[in-house]
């Protein structure tokens, strides 16, 4: 199965800094999915097919990559953005999630 | 708005079986689309179990392969999660949730809220 590596596992930013998660594939994949957790909620789809931002998603929210390379990008970081972010490949069997980014406000 | 939401014991001994169910409000779920479940250890790690097809077809985790099943029933419009021979390392919360079935929509549009599930003597 394809294993979804993510960096950083914990990382901090202050409210207006630019902010870029990646997600490492150990095998090609076609497109990248990601999505937003809070405590004690589900999993929300965040971004679809590698940089479409799902209904709803700020448009200081982008998604980027290929191959092997994937990442997430909020220009410019929220309070409400404090969350942790997985990735997602289902280009092949099973279906994978990344270990997540957890994302905290300054 | 297509709703799921997912119900079970909350609690099982080790050895037993776990069976949850995921109501669908919303949404048939013989039109179209890919029934899930997807479950969340403690400290987080995501796993797909499994799904069930608009069709009826099934596909399943290989590592869980020999002990899960994933059945329907169409005029209650639920689908059905049954683990076989659980261990405490089954526990964890357990979510339902959509996805599409082309190459292109591959991915999890709708969760229910997630059932916690702890297997304990």
């Amino acid at each position: 199965q394809i294993v979804l590596t993510q960096s950083p596992a914990l990382m901090s930013a202050s409210p207006g800094e630019k902010v870029t998660m990646t997600c490492s594939a150990s095998s090609s994949v076609s497109y990248m999915y990601w999505y937003q957790q809070k405590p004690r909620s589900s999993p929300k789809p965040w971004i679809y097919l590698t940089s479409n931002l799902a209904s709803g998603v700020p448009a200081r929210f982008s998604g980027s990559g290929s191959g092997t390379s994937y990442s997430l990008t909020i220009s410019s970081m929220e309070a409400e953005d404090a969350a942790t972010y997985y990735c997602q490949q289902w280009s092949s069997n099973p279906p994978t999630f990344g270990s997540g980014t957890k994302l905290e406000i300054k | 708005d297509v709703q799921l939401q997912e119900s079970g014991p909350g609690l099982v001994k080790p050895s037993q079986s776990l069976s949850l169910t995921c109501t669908v409000t919303g949404y048939s779920i013989t039109s179209d689309y890919a029934w899930n479940w997807i479950r969340q250890f403690p400290g987080n790690k995501l796993e797909w179990m499994g799904y069930i097809s608009y069709s009826g077809s099934t596909s399943y985790n290989p590592s869980l392969k020999s002990r899960i099943s994933i059945t329907r029933d169409t005029s209650k419009n639920q689908f059905f999660l049954q683990l076989n021979s659980v261990t405490t390392e089954d526990t964890a919360t357990y979510y339902c949730a959509r996805s599409g079935t082309t190459v292109v929509a591959r991915y999890f549009d709708y969760w229910g809220q997630g059932t916690t599930l702890t297997v304990s003597s």
